[in-house]
């Protein structure tokens, strides 16, 4: 089965800050895709990011950057020098041969609010 | 270009009535996804058609739902008996050719149903 865990529930920063979301995957595939998602306050889930298995190489988007752990089992997400537009839900979510690279199995999300 | 479409936006009814949700993917998308996202969770999935078959429909709930996608694009899920746990935001997404192992899902703003 694969299960995918964020356990920080909500986080609150103030602008500028840098923040990390945690997240944490279990899966019998040896291969298999991990994504971040945002979903702003107008519901809409938007594609951030998606990462191989076999590639553990960091990845940096202007201020966006994921730290894929294979070790750990783990696909974190860090904002650098955080802004008001960045308050959101986020979702880490996986899939794999398994399910025919099918369906995502998504995370509980992290609530991400941003004060100025 | 166009991204994926849901109407309605808000659905409300009553216990026991018989609604439907529609999905317009995005052009040329041939695998179309239908998540169901209660409150404070994250999305979970319910059907997955590769062109006008269902190629997984392991995550609906039970026999009062049912999704069709007859000439391979718009789809629609259609609910039975409606109860007032199947009240949430249904999110459908879609990917360029499904059952690949790069395919990226996109999605749409979703569907907020509430059975009263």
């Amino acid at each position: 089965a694969q299960k995918v865990t964020q356990a920080q529930t909500e986080i609150s920063v103030v602008e500028k800050e840098d923040v990390t979301l945690d997240c944490v995957y279990e899966t019998r595939d040896t291969t298999y895709y991990l994504f971040w998602y945002k979903q702003p306050p107008s519901g809409e889930l938007v594609f951030l990011i998606r990462r191989n298995s076999f590639d553990e190489q960091n990845e940096i988007s202007g201020r966006y950057s994921w730290n894929f752990q294979k070790s750990t089992s783990s696909f974190n997400f860090t904002i650098t020098a955080s802004q008001v537009v960045d308050s959101a839900v986020y979702f880490c979510a996986l899939r794999g041969p398994s399910t025919s690279y099918g369906k995502l199995t998504f995370g509980q999300g992290t609530i991400l609010t941003v004060h100025p | 270009g166009a991204g994926v479409s849901q109407t309605p936006s808000n659905k409300v009814t009553e216990k026991g009535k018989y609604v439907e949700l529609r999905c317009d993917p995005i052009s040329g998308h041939t695998a179309l996804y239908w998540y169901r996202q209660s409150l404070g969770q994250g999305p979970e999935f319910l059907i997955y058609f590769q062109g006008t078959g269902a190629a997984d429909d392991s995550g609906l709930p039970n026999d009062r739902f049912f999704a069709v996608r007859p000439e391979g694009s718009v789809s629609t899920l259609k609910i039975q008996r409606t109860e007032r746990g199947d009240s949430a935001v249904y999110l459908c997404a879609s990917s360029p050719r499904g059952g690949a192992s790069t395919d990226t899902q996109y999605f749409g703003p979703g569907t907020r149903l509430t059975v009263l």
